[in-house]
């Protein structure tokens, strides 16, 4: 079984620009998640999607956003990209009705 | 919110040493995650323990959720044993794990 891949392994955007972060989750899973994880915070929940619906959003700002597509694969999208958007973003998916999230290798975005 | 304190926050071990990590967290949870995070970043699934014990080869772990702790036991441990372990919690009605700091694992050969 595939586990959950996330592309592009690295981004390189300078401040201002707008980053697409994508995600596609284990077979059968309907649920996505996002964390951000910078240093000195900590993993952070950014998003959760199911079932194509925004679920639950964690403490960030609107230029934080994203979608979830009708074959359960998601976006995250940040706009208007600061130097402290710098993290590791890590996306997770979970199957319907179980708690259990397994994760992606991440997507590594620096903001120059 | 819930608040979860990993201790210790760093530990060096010999090879073949044993180690308890634990995580306390503030309030009733019914989803516990223990993970290990590699060197590239990813987090590997270790157990979903919100309460009771399981064992997986040397690994092992127990949560007590009337007293809100969960150890995570490491027997005869090897230098790919080391990295971040963290503990996560939440509840199924809002998707959000919450992350301890984690414990920063050295084994030494």
């Amino acid at each position: 079984e595939a586990g959950v891949t996330q592309s592009p392994t690295h981004l390189i955007k300078t401040r201002g620009q707008q980053a697409t972060l994508r995600c596609s989750p284990i077979s059968g899973h309907t649920s996505v998640y996002w964390y951000q994880q910078a240093l000195g915070l900590g993993l952070q929940f950014l998003l959760w999607y199911d079932e194509g619906e925004e679920r639950n959003r964690g403490n960030f700002p609107p230029r934080f956003s994203g979608r979830q597509f009708p074959n359960y694969s998601s976006e995250l999208n940040v706009n208007a990209l600061e130097l402290e958007d710098s993290a590791l973003y890590l996306c997770a998916s979970g199957r319907q009705g179980t708690d259990t999230q397994y994760f992606g290798p991440g997507t590594r975005l620096t903001v120059l | 919110g819930i608040q979860v304190e990993q201790s210790p926050p760093d530990l060096i071990l010999q090879e073949g040493a044993n180690s308890t990590l634990r995580c306390n967290f503030s309030d009733s949870v019914n989803n516990l995650q223990w993970f290990h995070q590699n060197p590239w970043g990813q987090l590997i699934n270790l157990f979903y323990i919100p309460s009771g014990t399981k064992q997986n080869g040397r690994l092992s772990a127990t949560t007590v959720a009337t007293e809100r702790y969960s150890l995570l036991y490491i027997s005869s441990s090897q230098t790919t044993d080391s990295g971040v372990y963290f503990c996560a919690v939440g509840s199924s009605n809002t998707g959000k794990l919450i992350f301890g700091q984690g414990t920063t694992l050295q084994v030494k050969p």
